[in-house]
């Protein structure tokens, strides 16, 4: 079936660092790819998404790109902050709208 | 605008016991649905529902069951607490049903014990 690996954590940063989480996926067809982020104590928010081969997704300094020929959506950001600590899931949408999530990987960022 | 609620944040089980995990949406989203999160497996999908009257089971749906009489709310049902379902359960809506973004609710804390 549909699946999502991610790069695995914890991914420990000091503060203005280049950040790369590395995100692949497998499924039949052509599935919508997102980024959601978990902030301590709280439930995901959408970060980014990519409906089609080669569309880029941008927000808050994060970028992704959708990429066919590798399978991959891996998310960057140019200079992280300490507020950017969280977890990170990569998902696919699967079947129309249910989201297939990778395990998350842990952001760590040191001031 | 509340978005999506859920209750209670926190719940201690003992094994058999029975629960209603609850879920309200006021953003008139027809589509709901409920994850549960594990440590390194991320979040998998239990049941799901499409609109008022219809539901469907996810990824993992033993042990669980759902019904959705209003668009508002969608309760999670647990009928015999086990131990196996002691993890972080996490309501879900979407105003598409199709690739649309899903706004989470913050989250219940179960333990099963």
């Amino acid at each position: 079936g549909d699946s999502v690996t991610q790069m695995e954590g914890p991914v420990t940063l000091s503060e203005e660092a280049f950040l790369t989480i590395n995100c692949t996926y497998t499924a039949t067809g052509y599935p919508s790819l997102f980024w959601y982020v978990q902030y301590p104590g709280e439930g995901l928010q959408l970060l980014l998404k990519a409906t089609k081969a080669d569309d880029k997704g941008s927000n808050k300094g994060f970028e992704a790109t959708y990429r066919k020929e590798t399978t991959s959506f891996h998310l960057e950001k140019g200079s992280v902050q300490v507020s950017d600590s969280a977890v990170y899931f990569c998902a696919l949408i699967w079947g129309g709208n249910k989201l297939v999530f990778g395990a998350g990987t842990i952001l760590r960022v040191k001031s | 605008n509340a978005g999506v609620t859920q209750t209670p944040k926190f719940q201690v089980l003992k094994t058999g016991q029975s629960m209603t995990l609850q879920c309200a949406q006021d953003m008139n989203h027809e589509y709901m649905s409920w994850y549960r999160q594990d440590p390194g497996m991320g979040l998998r999908l239990i049941h799901y529902s499409v609109g008022a009257g219809i539901t469907d089971q996810g990824e993992v749906p033993n042990g669980y069951n759902v019904s959705r009489s209003t668009t508002e709310d969608f309760p999670l049902r647990l009928l015999s607490a086990a131990p196996s379902q002691t993890s972080v359960y996490f309501c879900a809506s979407s105003y598409s049903p199709i690739g649309g973004e899903q706004f989470f609710g913050p989250g219940t804390r179960l333990t099963v014990l």
